[in-house]
């Protein structure tokens, strides 16, 4: 069973809040990553991680930013929530070398009203 | 930059095989793997191939192609619980990137 975790499951919130979205894994994986799906739609990678101190934006353009300050957690925040910005978030982790397996969280699902 | 092309949707009927091909242009490969989704769920991890060749777990397959940049998932003796959608994904560099799913049907 993955030992990744993301909180919370579901969030409402209103236009213009600051808020984070959490993530944390107990595998010690060197990567880690953010993704944005809408229901049925692709996955969309907006940041990555591939180790501490490092953070790189991914291929969707995003208005949030994230931080890597342990290996175990890579949160995000979205400084000025909008309703463009509801969607599903989904964090994810895999180790290094020939270990590419990614691990995924249960995801975050957010609603900007 | 890194694109994967696949079907959006398969319709098979239980016991049956189906094949879900995929095509990727990336710079700088890894591998190619493949997850599944339920709806609500997180994707979960199938298989990976670095390497050429058939990789085989169980009722599934993958088969990877690096010189045509192709791969496919096989899925066998098909089962109800096998309705999700199904990514292929490229990894290359640090980063592993998502194809847009192929979201299979089974019917009785």
């Amino acid at each position: 069973e993955a030992d990744i975790y993301q909180t919370p499951r579901y969030l409402v919130i209103g236009t213009g809040k600051k808020i984070t979205l959490e993530c944390s894994q107990t595998m010690g994986h060197d990567k880690m990553y953010w993704y944005q799906q809408d229901p049925g739609m692709e996955l969309h990678l907006i940041h990555y991680s591939y180790g501490v101190n490092s953070t790189e934006k991914g291929d969707l353009s995003s208005e949030s930013t994230v931080s890597r300050i342990r290996t175990e957690h890579f949160p995000l925040t979205l400084e000025s929530a909008r309703p463009s910005h509801t969607s599903q978030y989904l964090c994810a982790s895999s180790g290094t070398g020939a270990d590419t397996e990614a691990f995924f969280g249960q995801g975050t699902r957010l609603t900007v009203v | 930059g890194q694109s994967l092309e696949q079907p959006s949707e398969v319709t098979a009927v239980e016991g049956a095989i189906v094949q879900i091909n995929c095509t990727y242009q990336t710079s700088g490969f890894y591998g190619l793997s493949w997850y599944q989704q339920h709806d609500g769920g997180a994707p979960t991890f199938l298989s990976y191939n670095a390497l050429d060749g058939l990789e085989e777990t169980g009722r599934f397959s993958s088969f990877l192609s690096r010189s045509d940049s192709y791969g496919y998932l096989l899925l066998q003796e098909l089962q109800m619980k096998d309705s999700a959608s199904y990514f292929c994904a490229v990894t290359g560099g640090f980063k592993t990137i998502f194809g847009a799913g192929t979201r299979l049907f089974v019917k009785a």
